[in-house]
């Protein structure tokens, strides 16, 4: 069974610093991956996708992937309030096939004014 | 473009009755995924499914739970029987084919006194 793992938090910082938040997962053969956000009582939301090694970048959020070193990480660059919430990285269960995501318990970020 | 719709977004339920929960996917997406996210833990895969047929329903447990996502109309999460441990919030997911971003409702959740 593949296995997740995020570090559950808290992580806080202060408002315009980075925010690292880091997944591994116990395959190599993994493809694709996920990282949502999922603010108390809400639903997941996407925040990216990554596919390849390397970075990826949208706006103030990187996404970083290293497959042979098997973990995948969230930078928030300039960190405000508002991107307090519990971030979950999920990977499917079968390489090339995305319909069984297995997901992390989520990292739990607190950004202070 | 409407989201994904949940409905109802909060049921409270006595042992014992049954639960149904109701999951319009966005429009035009045919792939439908159910979850259940149990307090203080992760997100769970429970089914996926196409209009009219069950593709994955490993996650699904073999009694009292049911899925089905006709022809017309929603996609439904059927629980029987509801005990206290079914109380989690449950979210439905949708996308326009395997492989592609799922997207997640507003989630229902489920209290059972």
């Amino acid at each position: 069974q593949k296995e997740v793992e995020q570090n559950s938090g808290p992580l806080s910082v202060p408002e315009g610093a980075i925010a690292s938040l880091n997944c591994t997962y116990s395959d190599r053969v993994s493809q694709s991956f996920f990282w949502y956000r999922q603010y108390s009582g809400k639903s997941p939301e996407l925040i990216m996708s990554i596919y390849s090694n390397g970075d990826k970048e949208d706006g103030r959020f990187t996404a970083q992937l290293n497959k042979a070193s098997q973990y995948v990480s969230l930078l928030i660059r300039d960190s405000q309030p508002s991107d307090s919430a519990t971030y979950l990285c999920a990977v499917p269960e079968k390489a090339g096939n995305n319909r069984k995501l297995i997901w992390g318990l989520g990292t739990s970020l607190a950004v202070n004014p | 473009n409407a989201g994904v719709m949940q409905n109802p977004r909060h049921l409270v339920r006595r042992r014992g009755q049954e639960a149904r929960l109701r999951c319009s996917p966005m429009k035009g997406h045919s792939h439908v995924y159910w979850y259940r996210q149990l307090p203080e833990e992760g997100l769970k895969f429970m089914v996926y499914l196409q209009k009219e047929n069950i593709i994955d329903e490993s996650g699904m447990p073999k009694e009292r739970f049911s899925a089905e996502f006709p022809k017309e109309g929603p996609s439904i999460l059927r629980i029987q029987q509801v005990v206290r441990g079914d109380s989690a919030a449950y979210f439905c997911a949708s996308s326009p084919s395997v492989g592609e971003t799922q997207y997640f409702g507003p989630g229902t959740r489920l209290l059972v006194l």
